[in-house]
């Protein structure tokens, strides 16, 4: 079946970048579908950081637009994300999900997810 | 930038109807979907385009859209189903989610 899986580091400095992957197994990127980043902050709600196609075209949510690169990679089956100038306030566990962008908009299967702190 | 109100939480009794709503300017024109997520887990596509259940969602779970309302109905709630509801819409180009709503059983 499909599954995606978050890797990358827990604990990322202030002003630092955020890096994480997220590999897709049972299924090609390239077949189809958008991904996607989602992160939700302890306690707190669901925030879509961006989207991708196998193709490189992307969808950001405008509020990080400036702070977020997402990419993908074909040959290995995964996409990433970037996030720059981390502060406090982006610690939150980050999702990575695959969205149907053809009639819909959902997300149908998501990554277990994975905590990344933000602190010196 | 578009935005969805839900209300925090909703109480309901085993085996009575819980309703969620999800509102926003014109929700009705667009598709409307949820989410259910319990504590430590992912979230979990409960309905998608207005009304559709995906594989393996319960039948006690149903969807609908009109006006400026989306509404998740939960009928013959059960202990399991206590957990947040977040709906989420797409609007000009980007991934809207609405705040949650927490269901309890009582």
């Amino acid at each position: 079946q499909v599954q995606l899986q978050e890797s990358g580091p827990g604990l990322v400095k202030p002003s630092e970048t955020l890096s994480l992957n997220c590999a897709v197994s049972g299924y090609s990127i390239s077949t189809g579908y958008y991904w996607g980043w989602i992160r939700q902050p302890p306690g707190k709600g669901l925030e879509w950081i961006g989207s991708i196609y196998h193709s490189g075209n992307t969808y950001y949510n405008p509020s990080l637009k400036s702070r977020v690169t997402i990419s993908v990679d074909t040959s290995e089956n995964r996409f990433s994300l970037k996030l720059t100038s981390v502060t406090a306030a982006d610690t939150a566990v980050f999702y990575c999900a695959r969205q149907n962008l053809g009639v819909g908009s959902e997300f149908d299967l998501w990554g277990r997810g994975t905590l990344v702190t933000v602190s010196s | 930038s578009y935005e969805l109100t839900q209300p925090p939480s909703v109480s309901v009794s085993p085996g009575q109807t819980a309703i969620i709503t999800c509102s926003g300017d014109k929700l009705g024109h667009k598709y409307a979907f949820w989410y259910q997520q319990k504590p430590g887990q992912s979230p979990v596509l409960l309905i998608y385009q207005d009304d559709i259940r995906p594989s393996g969602i319960p039948e006690r779970f149903s969807g609908s859209n009109s006006g400026n309302t989306a509404t998740l109905t939960i009928s013959g709630t059960q202990a399991m189903d206590e957990a947040d509801y977040y709906c989420q819409v797409w609007d000009s180009s980007t991934v809207v989610f609405g705040p949650g709503t927490k269901v309890t059983v009582l």
